[in-house]
């Protein structure tokens, strides 16, 4: 049972807008950054956001974070066949002194 | 460029030890915090521990306090989990992850590619 919630699944079609929630509590996303990994099969996680809506160097604006309160999303506009894969939303959290997780999206293009 | 090679997993007993090792090269180890993330098969990411670029800070989640040990050796530019007793709920890919204070992001911006530790009678 993963600290921080999210969906299991989420799918969209070639163009679409999709987004990916995750759910936390007050000692971790409602008072640290959230970041977000991308992980494609059989390979190790890569930085997607970081700090909330922050995107490292050579990720695509396609790409944005959002938090608000205890919750933050990941969204990805103009939708390609190559995002299917999983993500993961991560917290510090507070309470535990240490690093959460979710429980990870698998992302389908349909 | 940065690399990060895990090595030392394979298949273990319950109760038994394991003693995981990261390699890393292409920044400057002795600066940068480090962690080991596992990912048990077909599941998600959990946090295992982290230690200071100094190792005057350690934290554990609580799946593994009191059984596993988070060191490094600055000199060598690596990091090491020391894992004692461990139970089949143990079984993973664990990968050490690096945060880069210059890049400033404070995630972990470099993952090595894992090692795959499986408890197992």
């Amino acid at each position: 049972q993963s600290v921080l919630t999210q969906p299991p699944s989420a799918s969209g079609t070639p163009g679409q807008r999709v987004t990916i929630s995750c759910s936390g509590r007050s000692s971790n996303i409602g008072s640290n950054f959230v970041y977000w990994y991308e992980q494609l099969p059989g390979t190790a996680p890569k930085l997607l956001i970081y700090k909330n809506n922050q995107r490292p160097s050579g990720v695509p604006d396609r790409f944005s974070g959002s938090k608000s309160g205890t919750s933050a999303s990941l969204a990805i506009s103009g939708l390609r066949s190559e995002d299917e894969t999983d993500y993961h939303c991560a917290a510090w959290d507070d309470s535990l002194s240490g690093w959460v997780f979710g429980g990870g999206t698998k992302l389908t293009v349909l | 460029e940065v690399q990060l090679v895990e090595s030392g997993g394979g298949l273990v007993q319950p109760g038994g030890s394991l003693r995981l090792s990261c390699a890393a090269s292409g920044f400057i180890f002795s600066d940068q915090s480090m962690n080991w993330v596992r990912q048990a098969p077909g599941k998600g990411l959990e946090w295992v521990s982290y230690i200071t670029s100094s190792s005057s800070i350690i934290f554990y989640a609580d799946s593994v306090k009191g059984r596993f040990t988070i060191s490094r050796d600055n000199a060598k530019n690596s990091l090491y989990l020391q894992m004692n007793s461990l139970r089949d709920e143990d079984t993973a890919v664990y990968y050490c992850a690096a945060v880069i204070a210059a890049a400033g992001t404070w995630g972990f911006d470099y993952w090595g590619q894992g090692t795959l530790v499986t408890v197992s009678s």
